[in-house]
């Protein structure tokens, strides 16, 4: 159980072009998502927190205009990265938690490269 | 900011041998984690020890926390090939923050 996908495993883009990627909950209800990125050989820095049905909580420093979080639904959350740039490239990682639960659940991350 | 910090930043060792990766934080915390990501992957949680606890086992792993020195310790015994990875401790705040916050992550290989 508590299984979160991602899609794409993988993207490559054009610079200029917006990209959204998915983050499912297969097996129970996410009521709060969170989105992070990692860079190569780092670690991973928080870029905001979803609520279903609520906007998105975004930490400091993170473009809220540029990284546009959807949290539509118990079970799915899509961050649109706009107007990619080479500097967005990177690993992007989701967690959702369930009800009532703080354990977080990790998706096996979307590879993001921006040409 | 990171608050937790991995020390050392990258061990080396062979098969058999114990490693022992270090955690550091500097906030009060409810809860500590310990995960691992395989190079180009996602994150497996690997042992949560609440702050009211001091050690935890989980097969080879054993975790300590010092709530007093704002620490944690991961111990993995007998280590095997296939334990080669990063290793990230991670953090809650108090308060009823649902949000982590990782440290730098530490690379463990362990030679055959």
């Amino acid at each position: 159980g508590a299984v979160v996908s991602q899609h794409p495993s993988w993207v490559i883009c054009k610079s200029g072009t917006s990209v959204k990627i998915e983050c499912r909950s297969l097996d129970f209800q996410a009521t709060t998502m969170f989105w992070y990125r990692q860079f190569p050989k780092q670690s991973l820095m928080l870029m905001a927190t979803s609520n279903e049905g609520s906007k998105a909580t975004y930490e400091q420093g993170v473009e809220k205009d540029k990284f546009l979080i959807n949290h539509a639904s118990l079970t799915l959350s899509t961050l649109t990265v706009t107007s990619a740039h080479p500097e967005d490239s990177s690993f992007y990682i989701c967690s959702a938690t369930g009800t009532g639960s703080f354990e977080q659940y990790f998706g096996p991350g979307t590879r993001l490269t921006v040409t | 900011s990171q608050q937790g910090e991995e020390d050392p930043q990258a061990l080396s060792i062979q098969e058999g041998e114990n490693a022992t990766m270090n955690c550091s934080y500097k906030t009060s915390i409810n809860n500590l984690q310990w995960y691992r990501q395989n190079s180009g992957r996602g994150l497996v949680h690997l042992i949560l020890i609440r702050s009211n606890e001091r050690e935890k086992h989980s097969g080879r792993l054993r975790v300590t926390l010092d709530t007093s020195k704002k620490s944690s310790s991961l111990l993995i015994t007998a280590s095997r090939a296939a334990d080669t990875a990063s290793y990230f401790c991670a953090t809650d705040a108090t308060g009823g923050s649902e949000k982590l916050v990782f440290g730098k992550g530490m690379k463990l290989t362990v030679n055959p």
